[in-house]
């Protein structure tokens, strides 16, 4: 079983470049979510997706941010233009989509802003 | 809106003590509690759920107790080991006010000496 996969593991990039972080759920699980780490705030929900349908997006910080699940087995995450304060670690996480089963976190995107 | 807090940021403890970390919620009720392990440069591993209807449960080395009253949940790791040297993250179940995401602490980091 692969996990979740993410895709960049490492992501540096200057100031209002747009960057674009990949994930790949575990097949079979119908919800996933993006996660958001800094030392500051922790680990943050970002958004969340059931059947590919955004059911939750109040984490996403602001517009800049947006999120796409065009089919069960993809997702991105987008922020266009970046700033130095989105430089952080990015999780996906996928699971079933009874919410009390247990999330499974991919490696993480480590995102750099200059 | 709920908070979540681990109360110590770093734990020390020797190699056959037990370790004991805590989680404190406030302004919520949740279904359900749970513990994850994150080691450097990876994604969150599940460890254990407790409901609200479970005073304790245990997995191996691993015990957790979770207090409605107190609004508390203790992580206890026996006979410790080097090799459990990590951050421990709790996490609530939203459901009550996030629609069921999960709200994360901010992780308490053990490190276990030989």
């Amino acid at each position: 079983d692969a996990g979740v996969i993410q895709s960049p593991r490492h992501e540096v990039t200057e100031m209002g470049q747009e960057v674009t972080l990949r994930c790949k759920p575990i097949s079979g699980h119908n919800s996933l979510f993006w996660y958001r780490q800094t030392m500051m705030r922790g680990l943050e929900l970002l958004i969340y997706f059931n059947n590919n349908v955004p059911i939750d997006d109040s984490g996403m910080p602001e517009d800049r941010f947006s999120a796409k699940m065009p089919n069960a087995s993809f997702s991105t995450l987008k922020i266009q233009p970046s700033e130095p304060r989105d430089s952080a670690v990015y999780f996906c996480a996928s699971t079933w989509r009874d919410r009390r089963e247990t999330q499974y976190f991919g490696p993480g995107t480590r995102l750099l802003v200059l | 809106s709920q908070k979540i807090e681990q109360n110590s940021e770093a734990l020390n403890i020797q190699e056959g003590k037990t370790a004991t970390l805590t989680c404190n919620y406030t302004n919520y009720s949740p279904a359900y509690l749970q513990w994850y392990r994150q080691d450097p440069g990876r994604g969150p591993v599940f460890l254990l759920l407790i409901r609200e209807n479970e005073k304790e449960k245990r997995k191996e080395r691993l015990k957790v107790t979770f207090d409605t009253t107190l609004k508390q949940s203790l992580f206890h790791i026996t006979a410790s080991q080097p090799a459990d040297s990590a951050t421990y993250l709790c996490a609530l179940d939203g459901y009550g006010g996030s629609q069921g995401n999960l709200i994360f602490g901010k992780g308490t980091k053990l490190s276990v000496k030989p």
